[in-house]
């Protein structure tokens, strides 16, 4: 059975610092890793995703990932944090046509 | 092009009672799939449609829970005698087919059961 694990439910930076969402994922086949966004009353939004190639994997505004197969991770990442990317984010996994989501990680940029 | 749209968007219903709720999906997306998302909570897969049939019901969480989807497009997910545990927001989401495809997500029902 495939799993993710966001281990953070709160993740605080002050804007322009970095930002890391972590993300740690179990599946038995090749994995296919995809970052959702959710605002408020909102659907989620498609960040990213990694299937194949590069580890290094570039997104919607401004995120990226690195896929680390030792390390099963697939951290999200974004150089200088706005406040608009306060929200919460869901990591999942793909097996097959089924996706696991994490429970999700709320971001606050602070101005 | 447009979105996946969801309605309603909010619904308020008594406990017993039956709801439905509809999902339209991205024109061409074969793939539909319906979730909930619990407050506070993830996602949790409720079913998947390819086409018209639904491979994976393994999601559902009681026979109250039914979902069906006809002519390849809209689809209903229908909740019978409504409980209290049952109010959430109802997610759906579809795909082009393939495992790498990506998932977009409509705006949600929430389902309130008083």
């Amino acid at each position: 059975a495939q799993s993710v694990a966001q281990p953070e439910d709160q993740v605080n930076v002050a804007e322009g610092n970095p930002l890391t969402v972590k993300c740690t994922y179990s599946v038995s086949g090749n994995p296919y890793l995809f970052w959702y966004v959710q605002y408020p009353n909102r659907g989620l939004q498609f960040l990213l995703k990694y299937i194949t190639g590069d580890n290094l994997v570039k997104g919607s505004y401004g995120f990226e990932a690195e896929f680390n197969k030792s390390q099963t991770s697939f951290h999200l990442k974004k150089p200088s944090a706005l406040v608009s990317d306060s929200a919460l984010y869901f990591c999942a996994v793909r097996d097959m046509m089924k996706s696991t989501f994490g429970d999700g990680t709320t971001l606050t940029v602070k101005p | 092009g447009a979105g996946v749209s969801q309605s309603p968007s909010n619904k308020v219903t008594e406990k017993g009672k039956d709801v439905e709720l509809r999902c339209d999906p991205i024109s061409g997306h074969t793939a539909l799939y319906w979730y909930r998302q619990s407050l506070g909570q993830g996602l949790e897969f409720l079913i998947y449609f390819q086409g018209n049939s639904a491979p994976d019901k393994s999601g559902l969480p009681s026979d109250r829970f039914s979902a069906e989807r006809t002519g390849g497009s809209v689809s209903t997910l229908t909740i019978q005698r409504t409980q209290q545990e049952d109010s959430a927001v109802y997610l759906c989401a579809s795909s082009l087919p393939g495992y790498q495809e990506t998932q977009y997500f409509g705006p949600g029902t929430r389902l309130l059961v008083l």
